[in-house]
């Protein structure tokens, strides 16, 4: 079957950095989305990996280990907007998206 | 430039009621997935279509449930007599070029059916 896991809620703290996991195990593999949703709201475009290594962009970076069936998630400088789930989804070898159940991620001040 | 609009954004049915949700892609977006989300879980895909075909309905239950994007209008994601199960927050996403194209998806704020 397929598999995205991540873990359900992380907390941290304003002004600090965040990791968040993100392990899959599809059939095919077409590259990676993260999008950030804020409750009752529409999920919104992060990041596209397809190549291993970082994505950088502004605060927000977005790793990939495709060997390994691995991604992070890093969020710096956090802030209190930042406050949501973020969904790991992977592009499978039909073209279908494949979500993970999101992290809540709370910020604190 | 309008985002991807849903309505309506509530809708409440009773069993065996018929629940019609609809989708209004992004200007120039010829291609509409619907997804559903139940709490505390991700994503799960439905159907995706482009203009007045299904090109993939894998994910929509065989019975009660059908989707259409015709030629002129939103796309329309249509559940027939609902059952409590049917609850869901039921998401569109639009884009302008082919899934296998592998760009960003532009997601509507969703419907919420509530089944009582």
């Amino acid at each position: 079957g397929q598999n995205i896991d991540q873990p359900t809620e992380m907390t941290a703290t304003e002004g600090a950095i965040v990791q968040i996991n993100c392990t899959y195990q599809t059939s095919g593999f077409n590259g990676l989305f993260w999008y950030q949703q804020h409750a009752g709201e529409a999920p919104t475009f992060l990041s596209y990996n397809v190549l291993d290594g970082l994505e950088e962009k502004g605060r927000f970076s977005s790793f990939l280990s495709r060997s390994k069936g691995y991604s992070y998630l890093l969020l710096k400088e956090l802030q209190m907007k930042d406050s949501a789930s973020y969904l790991c989804a992977v592009l499978d070898s039909n073209y279908q998206l494949i979500w993970g159940a999101g992290t809540k991620l709370i910020i604190k001040p | 430039n309008a985002g991807v609009m849903q309505n309506p954004r509530h809708l409440v049915r009773r069993r065996g009621q018929e629940a019609r949700l609809r989708c209004s892609p992004m200007k120039g977006h010829s291609h509409v997935y619907w997804y559903r989300q139940l709490p505390e879980e991700g994503l799960k895909f439905m159907v995706y279509l482009q203009k007045e075909n299904i090109i993939d309905e894998s994910g929509m239950p065989k019975e009660r449930f059908s989707a259409e994007f015709p030629k002129e209008g939103p796309s329309i994601l249509r559940i027939q007599q609902v059952v409590r199960g049917d609850s869901a927050a039921y998401f569109c996403a639009s884009s302008p070029q082919s899934r296998e194209n592998t760009g960003e998806l532009f997601f509507g704020e969703g419907s919420r059916l509530t089944v009582l």
